[in-house]
């Protein structure tokens, strides 16, 4: 099974509107962390944005917020006013303590093209 | 603060070929990571460091892949014999600490690796 499912391959957005992307995962580690970067056509993975399982609050970082709905095991996130420059990939990313060695699990991707 | 640095950007070899990348992480970063990105999909981890030891290396293929942290702060990946399937972006990113699960993953641009 899938450890991080994203299940949108690719989608458009206007600018200034705002985008949701996609993100379940699979785990039975009671501790993990949630992780989203974003990758723009030059390669580079940046980091966005991080939840942990325990925190009670959703996280937010500027224009970007996840929502995190852990009884449905999904990390969605929400990009408000996008720019155009928020054209790029989007991978969602898990690290789970105990049961996967300390490692981070991608997902597939999301690409985000903003249409001006 | 500079980022993760990584050498070279690209490199174009023919399949047998040897080839070598090189990482340095960010200052103080004692855990070091390197992973491979395929097309289309999220990086995949190919071997951790804490320091100078690798702590996880059981996705890197050994028979031809090998890697060293000699000091505990730069790092080399080798490819010897390269195959056309090793085709793919080799990333390198650094945290600061690796035992947590909210320890963020920062990562360099890549290099780009076409086997012909």
């Amino acid at each position: 099974a899938q450890k991080i499912t994203q299940t949108q391959p690719g989608m458009f957005v206007q600018e200034k509107e705002a985008v949701t992307l996609d993100c379940t995962y699979d785990t039975s580690d009671p501790s993990y962390g949630l992780f989203w970067y974003k990758q723009p056509s030059s390669g580079e993975m940046i980091f966005l944005i991080y939840q942990g399982s325990y925190d009670q609050q959703n996280a937010t970082e500027g224009r970007y917020s996840l929502n995190f709905q852990k009884a449905r095991k999904s990390a969605n996130l929400v990009i408000s006013a996008s720019q155009l420059g928020d054209s790029a990939m989007y991978f969602c990313a898990m690290r789970e303590i105990q049961a996967a060695g300390n490692k981070l699990t991608f997902g597939g991707g999301t690409r985000v093209l903003v249409k001006p | 603060e500079a980022g993760v640095v990584q050498s070279p950007r690209y490199k174009i070899i023919e399949k047998k070929q040897p080839v070598a990348f090189w990482c340095n992480p960010i200052s103080g970063h004692n855990t070091l990571y390197w992973y491979r990105q395929n097309l289309g999909q999220g990086p995949e981890l190919l071997i951790r460091y804490e320091n100078e030891e690798a702590v996880d290396d059981s996705q890197l293929p050994k028979d031809r892949f090998s890697a060293e942290r000699l000091k505990g702060v730069d790092s080399t990946l080798k490819i010897q014999p390269a195959e056309l399937g090793d085709s793919a972006v080799y990333l390198c990113a650094s945290s600061a600490v690796g035992r947590q699960v909210s320890d963020t993953q920062y990562f360099g641009p890549g290099t780009r690796l076409t086997v012909l």
